[in-house]
């Protein structure tokens, strides 16, 4: 199986900051990587799917890049609503593992 | 309008069963391959199973392996998750989820909480 490890487990951020999260898989998976969002209560949001591509009506803030096992999800400048919990995910092979998650909180 | 809605959960003993079901609507449901993905109180997403949308290829977690069975039912629109032999450790919000480009999961249901106690 395929392990997902996302770094770091939180982090602390003021709006207006450019925040990155990094995803490594433990073997290659190409640019089959996928970037959720999570605020509680609610189901996942997708943000970026295939590494790089933006989903439809996620703003552009919003990016990613990396391909084969080292991945990253960028926030240009972070806004109030952005405090949330992202898990990147591979869709590479089954099982489709999920990264353990990044909790981004207001400092 | 996507929609995806699930049922079915609820409170059961270990060793029981439980049948999950999600509700497809605003989309072409047979086109689409499924996911059931789900959330332990407090912790991080666990991917559960995949179905194509033939049904012709079917993954499940090693966690599940063996005890849930994953189906749908084109005519119905509708996605499936029959768990046996639950488990403490099962209990979770479990959502079901479209499969998109690349393997990705766009559109998600609201979830349904599944609760294994004795």
């Amino acid at each position: 199986d395929i392990q997902m490890t996302q770094s770091p487990s939180s982090l602390s951020a003021s709006v207006g900051d450019r925040v990155t999260i990094t995803c490594r898989a433990s073997q290659s998976i190409s640019i089959f990587l996928n970037w959720y969002q999570q605020k509680p209560g609610k189901a996942p949001k997708l943000l970026i799917y295939a590494a790089s591509n933006l989903q439809s009506g996620v703003p552009s803030r919003f990016s990613g890049s990396g391909s084969g096992t080292d991945f990253t999800l960028t926030i240009s400048s972070l806004q109030p609503e952005d405090f949330a919990t992202y898990y990147c995910q591979q869709s590479y092979s089954a099982p489709y593992t999920f990264g353990q998650g990044t909790k981004l909180e207001i400092k | 309008e996507v929609q995806l809605v699930e049922s079915g959960g609820g409170l059961v003993q270990p060793g029981g069963s439980l049948r999950l079901s999600c509700a497809a609507s605003g989309f072409t449901f047979s086109s689409y391959n499924m996911n059931w993905v789900r959330q332990a109180p407090g912790k991080g997403l666990e991917w559960v199973s995949y179905i194509s949308s033939s049904s012709s290829a079917i993954y499940y977690a090693d966690s599940v392996k063996g005890r849930f069975t994953i189906s749908r039912d084109n005519a119905k629109n509708s996605l499936y998750l029959q768990m046996n032999s639950l488990r403490d450790e099962d209990t979770a919000v479990y959502y079901c989820a479209t499969g998109g480009g690349y393997g990705s999961s766009p559109n998600w249901g609201q979830g349904s909480l599944v609760t294994v106690s004795s």
